[in-house]
């Protein structure tokens, strides 16, 4: 069985840009989740998704943002771009019925110039 | 607020040793524990998990135990080998408040095992 992928693997912006990432999970898990991981403050939740909804959110700016399609792939947004957005993004899907096992991606490592 | 710490840092154990990773947590809503083993510009892979009506899981080389009184765990590598060299992760969710996708890691220790 496929694992999580994520795309782009890598990423170079500018300060004010905005920028895409997406996620497809492992077959037949309909949970995704989003996580950021800095030097500073390690891993932190972002938001989930699962049928198309977010279901729960962490303590992240307006700016982030994502959704889901209807064949569980997902994308989140980072809009007005922060030097401190500068993170390895971390995509992981898991079992709606077993939210809280989690299977991770390789991550999108985003540089903000 | 560091809900899940894990203050060792960084662990050198031989080859063939048992290595020990700790952690502990401060919420007592925590009721579901995992842990991860991340190399370099790769996610996190789950090892092992355990939930908090048990106090221990077995998984081939790899043990978990949970101490809820004492609000610790700790992960057991029997034997280490070079290959288990990495930064190992632990993690907890909170099942009861409908928050269970919410994961809260740990800073990570960076375990080396030597020849």
């Amino acid at each position: 069985k496929a694992g999580v992928t994520q795309t782009p693997r890598y990423l170079i912006k500018t300060r004010g840009q905005q920028v895409t990432l997406s996620c497809s999970p492992i077959s037949g898990h309909r949970s995704v989740s989003w996580y950021q991981q800095t030097p500073g403050q390690g891993l932190q939740f972002l938001f989930e998704y699962f049928s198309e909804t977010q279901r729960n959110k962490g303590n992240f700016p307006g700016r982030f943002s994502g959704r889901q399609f209807s064949n569980s792939r997902s994308e989140m947004n980072v809009s007005t771009l922060e030097l401190g957005d500068s993170a390895l993004y971390l995509c992981a899907s898991s079992l709606v019925e077993r939210r809280n096992e989690q299977f991770f991606g390789p991550g999108t490592r985003l540089t903000v110039l | 607020d560091q809900q899940v710490k894990q203050n060792s840092p960084s662990l050198s154990v031989q080859e063939g040793r048992i290595s020990i990773l700790n952690c502990d947590y401060t919420n007592s809503m925590f009721d579901y524990f995992l842990w991860y083993k991340k190399y370099p510009a790769e996610g996190p892979t789950f090892l092992i998990s355990i939930s908090s009506i048990k106090d221990k899981n077995e998984d081939g080389r790899f043990t978990v135990f949970l101490n809820k009184s004492a609000k610790h765990l700790s992960l057991h590598i029997v034997p280490s080998q070079p290959g288990d060299s990495a930064v190992y992760f632990c993690a907890a969710s909170d099942k009861g408040t409908g928050t269970a996708s919410k994961l809260t890691f740990g800073t990570g220790t960076r375990l080396q095992v030597t020849l």
